[in-house]
């Protein structure tokens, strides 16, 4: 069965500090999709990214970037001189190719908040 | 286009009385998926539907949730009778292919109490 893990609840820093939040999944599968989401205080669920398990070349965007290592089944997420418009929960989320279909797991989600 | 569209954003009701849900995935899309968000439980997926076939709706809590989707535009989720332990907010989402090679676009999602 597939689980995500997001061990960090809550996360507090000031602005233009750089934060990683941490992601370990769980499956048994060799193919599957890692996302991330972002869930700001308005409440909506905003897709950020989606990395394949065969994929593990890290990616930046602005100042989003991702790490992906199979070997600690892990994807962390960070953010770099963080801003106070990043504050939201952050969601891993996990798809498995042997589901029927494309369910989403997702993790427990990391409450960031970025302090002025 | 719009997005996903979810009405009502917010829903008062009293236990025992039937709740809709209502759903419009963005057009175009082939799958669409009702997950439900509470602090007991995080995000979890109810059920979701491929060309407005359910296709696994094994995280529908209990009987008295139903969900429907009479065409590819629409879909509701129904509680009755509902309990104040479903009390969550719902969210629809839905993606252009299998959702394991796309990503899931999310409704704004409804806020629901029952008391």
């Amino acid at each position: 069965a597939q689980k995500v893990t997001q061990a960090q609840t809550e996360i507090s820093v000031v602005e233009k500090e750089d934060v990683t939040l941490d992601c370990v999944y769980e499956t048994r599968d060799t193919t599957y999709y890692l996302f991330w989401y972002k869930q700001p205080p308005s409440g909506e669920l905003v897709f950020l990214i989606r990395r394949n398990s065969f994929d593990e070349q890290n990616e930046i965007s602005g100042r989003y970037s991702w790490n992906f290592q199979k070997s600690t089944s892990s994807f962390n997420f960070t953010i770099t001189a963080s801003q106070v418009v990043d504050s939201a929960v952050y969601f891993c989320a996990l798809s498995e190719e042997e589901t029927s279909g494309s369910r989403l797991t997702f993790g427990e989600g990391t409450q960031l908040t970025v302090n002025p | 286009d719009a997005g996903v569209i979810q009405s009502p954003r917010h829903e008062v009701t009293e236990m025992g009385q039937e709740v809709t849900l209502r759903c419009k995935p963005i057009s175009g899309h082939d799958y669409l998926f009702w997950y439900r968000q509470t602090m007991m439980r995080g995000l979890e997926l109810l059920i979701y539907f491929n060309n407005n076939v359910p296709i696994d709706d094994s995280g529908m809590p209990e009987d008295r949730f139903s969900a429907k989707m009479p065409n590819a535009s629409f879909s509701t989720l129904k509680i009755q009778p509902s309990e104040p332990r479903d009390s969550a907010v719902y969210f629809c989402a839905s993606s252009l292919d299998n959702g394991l090679n796309t990503e899931a676009f999310f409704g704004q999602g409804t806020r629901l109490t029952v008391v």
